[in-house]
């Protein structure tokens, strides 16, 4: 199976900030990356598809890029609200895969 | 509005059986590959399962596999998660999502969750 592993995997920022989450995958897949916001308690959130793509409705302080089998979440100018774990997942092929999470904690 | 509501989730014994089900709701059920996926307490996510609009085929994921079923009834709006002989490393929440075609393995709703304890 299609390792991916994130980093940090904790990092702690302010309001206002601009941060970045890193996935890298153990292998080539093709943009098909995505990321996931987890808000504690609550079920976790698409908010980005194909590496770059925005779900309908997410926030456009939120974007992705890939660069080979890295990719990319930034968050411009955080808001309370982002405060939250963030997941990547490959969706290229069976199995799919999560990496292991980023929490987002405010400073 | 897409609504997922899943429910089941109860405290068991080690080597025991559970189901789980999902009610969908606010859209077209049956046109959609449905999933399980879980999350083991302070733990990150794990796909289970997949069924695909018809039932005619679904895959799991090897932790799983030959000990967990999943089925649905697009009838009654409602997929099923059959687990048997279950072990400690099965304690999670477990969501059932909703896929967005007939098997992107790309989730865009997610259920509440519901907890299955093992207990040895």
């Amino acid at each position: 199976a299609i390792q991916l592993t994130q980093s940090p995997a904790s990092l702690s920022a302010s309001v206002g900030d601009r941060v970045s989450i890193t996935c890298r995958a153990s292998q080539d897949i093709s943009s098909a990356l995505a990321w996931y916001q987890q808000i504690p308690g609550k079920a976790p959130k698409l908010l980005i598809y194909d590496a770059s793509t925005l779900e309908p409705g997410v926030s456009s302080r939120f974007s992705g890029s890939e660069s080979g089998t890295d990719f990319t979440l930034t968050v411009s100018s955080l808001q309370p609200e982002d405060f939250a774990t963030y997941y990547c997942q490959h969706f290229n092929h069976y199995p799919t895969t999560f990496g292991q999470g980023t929490r987002l904690e405010i400073k | 509005e897409v609504q997922l509501v899943e429910s089941g989730g109860v405290v068991v014994q080690a080597g025991g059986s559970l189901r789980l089900s999902c009610a969908a709701s606010g859209f077209s059920f049956g046109d959609y590959a449905m999933h399980w996926v879980r999350q083991a307490p302070g733990k990150g996510l794990e796909w289970v399962s997949v069924i695909n609009w018809d039932a005619t085929e679904t895959y799991y994921a090897d932790s799983v596999k030959g000990r967990f079923i999943i089925s649905r009834d697009n009838n009654k709006y409602s997929l099923y998660l059959q687990m048997n002989s279950l072990r400690n490393a099965d304690t999670a929440l477990y969501y059932c999502a909703k896929d967005t075609g007939s098997g992107t393995y790309l989730f865009d709703s997610w259920g509440q969750g519901t907890l299955v304890t093992v207990s040895s």
